[in-house]
């Protein structure tokens, strides 16, 4: 079974400091990860996505994850933040086949100080 | 750009009624996808959906739950007999093809409140 695990349902920094927010994930198979955010009253956005190319990972928005194998690990990172990245961030993994379900993390809430 | 869109953005029904939530996916999509979020919990699948069949359903899609594409463009997501536990964000999620290379889109969700 697939799973993965985020640390910190909420975390906050101040504007300019890095963000960092953790995920660690489960899987029987190569995984696919992906990182998706969700701002206020609105729908899930795709941030970035592992499927075994690259394992250090651009996204929109300046964000990057690397996947660390050795780790389980597939932390979420912006060098730095600005107002706008204030969201819910969650980390998800599917299967590498057909299947396409998408299983999701708990999330991690996003604050942003000014 | 393409999107998907979910009608209504608010649903209030009462306890027992039977609701029906509406999602119009991107149109040359051919996998569609219901996910709900529990306030407060984390997003989870109910159902996927291809060539007018179910391809895959969690264990929360009992039989209360239906989906269906009765025309060219829309996908419904119908719940018989609203429970108060069924209270939650729904939302719906289209892809080109199946598998991890094709990114699902998801739509704005529909907030169902059972009262």
């Amino acid at each position: 079974a697939q799973s993965v695990t985020q640390l910190g349902s909420h975390v906050s920094v101040s504007e300019g400091a890095l963000v960092l927010l953790r995920c660690n994930y489960s899987s029987s198979v190569p995984p696919y990860l992906f990182w998706y955010v969700q701002y206020p009253n609105q729908g899930l956005q795709l941030l970035l996505k592992y499927t075994s190319a690259a394992t250090l990972v651009k996204g929109i928005n300046g964000f990057e994850a690397e996947f660390k194998k050795s780790e389980t690990s597939f932390h979420l990172t912006k060098p730095s933040a600005h107002m706008s990245d204030a969201a819910e961030y969650f980390c998800a993994v599917t299967r590498g086949s057909s299947a396409s379900k998408i299983i999701f993390g708990s999330g991690t809430r996003l604050s942003i100080r000014p | 750009e393409p999107e998907v869109t979910q009608t209504p953005s608010h649903q209030v029904t009462q306890m027992g009624q039977e609701v029906i939530l509406r999602c119009v996916p991107i149109s040359n999509h051919l996998y569609f996808y219901w996910y709900r979020q529990i306030l407060g919990q984390k997003v989870e699948f109910l159902v996927s959906f291809y060539n007018n069949e179910i391809s895959e359903k969690s264990e929360i899609f009992d039989d209360q739950f239906s989906v269906e594409r009765p025309d060219g463009s829309n996908f419904t997501l119908k719940i018989r007999s609203t429970k108060l536990e069924d209270s939650a964000m729904y939302f719906c999620a289209s892809s080109e093809r199946s598998g991890q290379h094709y990114e699902q889109y998801f739509g704005p969700g529909t907030r169902l409140t059972v009262t």
